[in-house]
């Protein structure tokens, strides 16, 4: 069983164009979490979904950021119009049906976005 | 203001020795504490997972500690190995799947 997949490890771009981030959860998996990583910082929340439906995109800014999960294929972060404090990892992160306050989360290798 | 702080930011040690690292929180309402192992360049490995009315787990080497009425929770190593340097981090999350990460204590091993 393969984990949390994400591509592409390293990602470099330069200001103002566009950064596609890709996450496929685990087999049997249908809620991923986005999770951004600064320099220096602890893992901060963007964005909760299941299989096409955002449930909670609180942690995400609300300009030039986006995600989906659709039915078929991969959960997908997109940053528009990137700027250099978009340079971060970019985690996702996997979970099977949430029924319990203690599932457990299976995190991805991450993204580094790199933008120059 | 939802916050997880952890303490020492770093912390060496000799290889055998054991550590113990802590975890403040202001988090409410609580529903569970996680402590994870991140290595360089990896995503996060979940060690232990506790709810509200658990105040101990262990996970082989590892030991975690919840105190839900001071709010604070410590992960104990046992007999430290090389392969123990590493990140690591207290995690809170609350009702409705949202969880706070603590910037985490690096550790380092040395033999």
């Amino acid at each position: 069983n393969a984990g949390v997949m994400q591509n592409p490890r390293h990602l470099v771009r330069r200001r103002g164009q566009e950064a596609r981030l890709r996450c496929s959860p685990m087999k049997g998996h249908s809620h991923v979490y986005w999770y951004r990583q600064l320099p220096e910082e602890g893992l901060k929340f963007m964005v909760y979904l299941q299989k096409e439906n955002i449930i909670d995109e609180s942690g995400m800014p609300k300009e030039r950021f986006s995600a989906e999960f659709p039915k078929e294929g991969p959960s997908i972060l997109r940053i528009q119009q990137v700027v250099r404090g978009d340079s971060a990892a970019y985690f996702c992160a996997s979970s099977p049906q949430v029924g319990t306050h203690h599932y457990e989360q299976y995190f991805g290798p991450g993204t580094r976005l790199t933008v120059t | 203001k939802n916050q997880v702080e952890q303490s020492p930011q770093s912390l060496i040690i000799l290889e055998g020795k054991n550590c113990t690292l802590q975890c403040n929180y202001t988090v409410s309402p609580f529903s569970n504490l996680r402590w994870y192992k991140q290595d360089t360049g990896r995503g996060p490995v979940s060690l232990t997972i506790m709810t509200f009315s658990e105040n101990t787990k262990s996970n082989g080497r590892y030991t975690a500690t919840l105190d839900a009425d001071t709010k604070q929770s410590s992960l104990h190593i046992t007999a430290s190995q090389l392969s123990d340097s590493a990140s690591y981090i207290c995690v809170v999350g609350i009702t409705g799947n949202q969880f706070y990460f603590g910037t985490g204590t690096s550790l380092t091993v040395i033999p």
